[in-house]
């Protein structure tokens, strides 16, 4: 079993703030690394994707980083607004005869208007 | 519209009364697998399929089955509940194998077992 960790495991930010959180994963034989949303009471969906080193994606206010070399990946949040607050996942794409994910225990943000 | 639909979404049963939770996606996707997700720790993966009649264990088999007859469902078998198995389920599904491509997940299946 691959260790993922996120970190903090939950935030408090101010609407209007800036805020960012960490995913580690192992750094050796990587595929890919996705992040996902996951408001209460709905599904998981998909925010990112990444899978090449120094990969940069951006959506809206939100955009992540990867570096593969030192295995992590950084989610950003410019400006939270109330419809921010969620629980984001990462998870880290093991292939090669394995096909799994393994995801890390999220971190839960909570925006205040 | 593109989804992953489980059924039931909640169940209350009890220890050693055989359930199946559905999972159906319209999506035509090869990939469907199965996550339960307790307080403190990450979505764990149960049992995952590449296509039909291709099953493979995740990292928490124990006490599941699974089966995929059809592209489109994948039920999660528990032939006899116990306690333990007392979490919050999730099936999720992707277009293909490999690197790309993001996960497809339905609402979750709370399940109680006394």
């Amino acid at each position: 079993i691959l260790n993922v960790e996120q970190s903090p495991q939950s935030l408090h930010v101010q609407e209007g703030d800036s805020t960012n959180f960490t995913c580690s994963f192992p750094s050796s034989n990587f595929y890919a690394l996705h992040w996902y949303r996951w408001e209460t009471a709905k599904s998981p969906e998909a925010l990112f994707v990444m899978t090449l080193n120094g990969d940069e994606k951006k959506k809206g206010r939100i955009s992540a980083t990867l570096n593969t070399k030192e295995g992590y990946s950084y989610l950003y949040i410019k400006g939270s607004q109330p419809e921010d607050s969620a629980t984001y996942l990462c998870a880290f794409y093991v292939s090669y005869n394995f096909n799994k994910f393994y995801f890390g225990s999220g971190t839960k943000l909570n925006v205040k208007p | 519209e593109a989804q992953v639909t489980q059924n039931p979404r909640y169940l209350i049963t009890v220890t050693g009364k055989k359930l199946t939770v559905t999972c159906s996606q319209n999506m035509n996707h090869e990939y469907m697998s199965w996550y339960r997700q307790d307080p403190g720790l990450g979505l764990r993966q149960i049992y995952y399929s590449m296509n039909v009649e291709v099953t493979d264990k995740g990292d928490v088999p124990e006490g599941y089955k699974v089966s995929r007859k059809e592209k489109r469902n994948f039920p999660l078998i528990l032939e006899s509940p116990s306690p333990n198995q007392t979490s919050l389920y999730f099936c999720a599904s992707r277009a293909r194998v490999g690197p790309g491509g993001e996960l497809f997940f339905g609402e979750g299946s709370r399940l109680t077992v006394l």
